[in-house]
C-alpha cells in the first residue's frame, strides 16, 4: 500500500545534539511538509517542499533544517539551536507542486523528547 | 493572515448527527476549505474538502455559505470511533516576507458517548 513512513516513532535527544527525523513516501507526490504539534495544540508548519531540490520555510523554521534530494524523501534535522524541541513531528505529502488546496496525506509521526 | 476559529470541544452520543463549525473571516478567493480528523498519536486524516455550497462523501458533509466566511462539517450518526480531534484548514499566504503558511485551527475535540 502507498503511504508515508516516518521513523523512528520515538526519539530521544541529548542537549546540544542534532537529530534527524526520516520521512519517506511512495505516493509519487511532488509536495512534502513538516509540522510540529505540541500537546493539546494544532499543527504548525516548519518547512515545505514543492519539488526536488527546493524547499521553503514555514512559520517556525528556526532551529530546523531540511533537504529534498529525492522526490520520495524529506528528512528533517532538529538542530541544537532549537531550544524547545520536545514535540510530536508530523510529515505530510500532497499530489501537486502547489501546496494550497491540495489534501495532504500524513505519516504517523515521530515523538521527540529531550534526555 | 487567515485564521480559523473552532469550538474547543463538543460532546455527543452515538447515533446523533454532529455539526462542527469553523470560522474563517479572511479566507482568500482561491482557497478551499479542508477538514481533517486526528486520533491520539496519529497523523491527521483527510475527511472532506469544498469551495462553496455543499459537498458530501461517504463519511461527512461540508456546508459552506455564499460568503465563505465559515463552514460546517456534518457527521451523520456518529459512533464511538468518531471520537477524535477535527481540524479545519484554510490555505494562507503572507505577503510581507514572501513566506507561505498553512493555518490549522486549534481543532475541536469531539467526544462521543455510548
Amino acid at each position: 500500500d502507498g503511504g508515508i513512513t516516518q521513523s523512528p516513532k520515538y526519539l530521544f535527544r541529548k542537549e546540544g545534539q542534532n537529530v534527524t527525523l526520516s520521512c519517506e513516501q511512495n505516493l509519487n507526490h511532488d509536495a512534502m511538509y513538516w509540522y510540529r504539534q505540541d500537546p493539546g495544540q494544532g499543527l504548525r508548519l516548519i518547512y515545505y517542499s514543492q519539488i526536488v531540490n527546493d524547499f521553503q520555510k514555514g512559520d517556525i523554521a528556526e532551529g530546523y533544517s531540511v533537504s529534498r534530494e529525492k522526490k520520495e524523501s524529506f528528512p528533517l534535522t532538529v538542530t541544537s539551536a532549537q531550544k524547545n524541541p520536545t514535540a510530536f513531528y508530523l510529515c505530510a505529502s500532497s499530489i501537486g507542486q502547489g501546496y494550497r488546496n491540495q489534501p495532504q496525506h500524513f505519516g504517523d509521526g515521530t515523538r521527540l523528547s529531550i534526555l | 493572515l487567515a485564521k480559523t476559529t473552532q469550538p474547543i470541544s463538543m460532546d455527543s452520543y452515538e447515533g446523533q448527527e454532529v455539526n462542527i463549525t469553523c470560522s474563517h473571516n479572511n479566507i482568500a478567493t482561491n482557497d478551499y476549505i479542508t477538514w481533517y480528523q486526528q486520533f491520539p498519536s496519529q497523523g491527521p486524516r483527510f475527511i472532506i474538502q469544498g469551495y462553496k455550497t455543499k459537498v458530501t462523501n461517504e463519511v461527512a458533509s461540508l456546508f459552506i455559505p455564499a460568503d465563505r466566511k465559515s463552514s460546517t462539517l456534518s457527521l451523520p450518526r456518529v459512533s464511538l470511533s468518531d471520537t477524535a480531534v477535527y481540524y479545519c484548514l484554510v490555505g494562507d499566504e503572507t505577503t510581507d516576507t514572501g513566506r507561505r503558511a498553512l493555518t490549522f485551527g486549534s481543532g475541536t475535540r469531539l467526544q462521543v458517548q455510548p
